[in-house]
């Protein structure tokens, strides 16, 4: 059984589209996140959420839009894609929001917008 | 500054030796420190954390935390080519607490 799967695994797109990456956790926890990796390697967290509710909003544009149905679910929805959005995308979820808990990773969402 | 940082590498370790990784944060409250481990193509997954100073070993692994130099390290004994993988320091920053900031990682390879 998969603990953190997103999907698509991945994503080929054009600039000014809009696409969405859902991600899902069987793990019964509590706080799930949003990860962007860039080419370089660099993970920053984009947003997180604890039982549906945002906590975490890292200064993400407007264009990127969380959505989370239930706490098992974590979805993202990204509008107007640009060139700069291209990036390896990660779903994440640890048992609640004491961060020193260990955070699950997805497989991740290879985003490429041409 | 970056808030975590790491040498990005690559570092290459012959197999057998200790590969030494070392991060350095600028966040003098942190409370908790993190190292990840990314095989390329995949996500990470956590292999050792670390809230005191001093050292916490796991097997072939030990940590290292220094909070008056803002210093964390990784000791990785007995390198194996299994070990070959990208490196991720992240930190609780005392503001912002509920979140991980993560260093930029180091490449580390391990040459049979």
């Amino acid at each position: 059984d998969t603990a953190v799967s997103q999907t698509p695994k991945y994503l080929v797109t054009q600039m000014g589209n809009d696409k969405s990456i859902k991600c899902e956790q069987n793990l019964g926890h509590d706080t799930m996140y949003w990860y962007k990796q860039d080419s370089k390697k660099f993970l920053k967290i984009m947003f997180s959420y604890n039982n549906k509710e945002l906590i975490i909003n890292e200064t993400v544009p407007n264009r990127f839009s969380p959505k989370s149905p239930d706490k098992a679910h974590l979805n993202l929805h990204i509008n107007s894609l640009e060139l700069g959005d291209s990036a390896v995308y990660f779903c994440a979820s640890s048992q609640d929001l004491a961060v020193p808990y260990e955070q699950y990773f997805g497989p991740g969402t290879r985003l490429t917008v041409t | 500054q970056k808030e975590v940082e790491q040498n990005s590498g690559p570092l290459s370790v012959p197999e057998g030796a200790i590969a030494s990784l070392n991060c350095t944060y600028s966040d003098r409250g942190s409370q908790s420190f993190f190292w990840y481990r990314q095989y390329s193509g995949k996500s990470p997954e956590l292999i050792m954390f670390i809230y005191s100073n001093g050292d916490k070993e796991d097997g072939r692994f030990t940590a290292q935390l220094n909070k008056a130099s803002q210093y964390v390290s990784l000791l990785i004994r007995d390198s194996q080519p299994s070990d070959s993988a990208t490196y991720l320091c992240a930190v609780n920053p005392l503001q912002g607490a509920q979140k991980l900031v993560f260093g930029q990682g180091t490449r580390l390879t391990i040459n049979p």
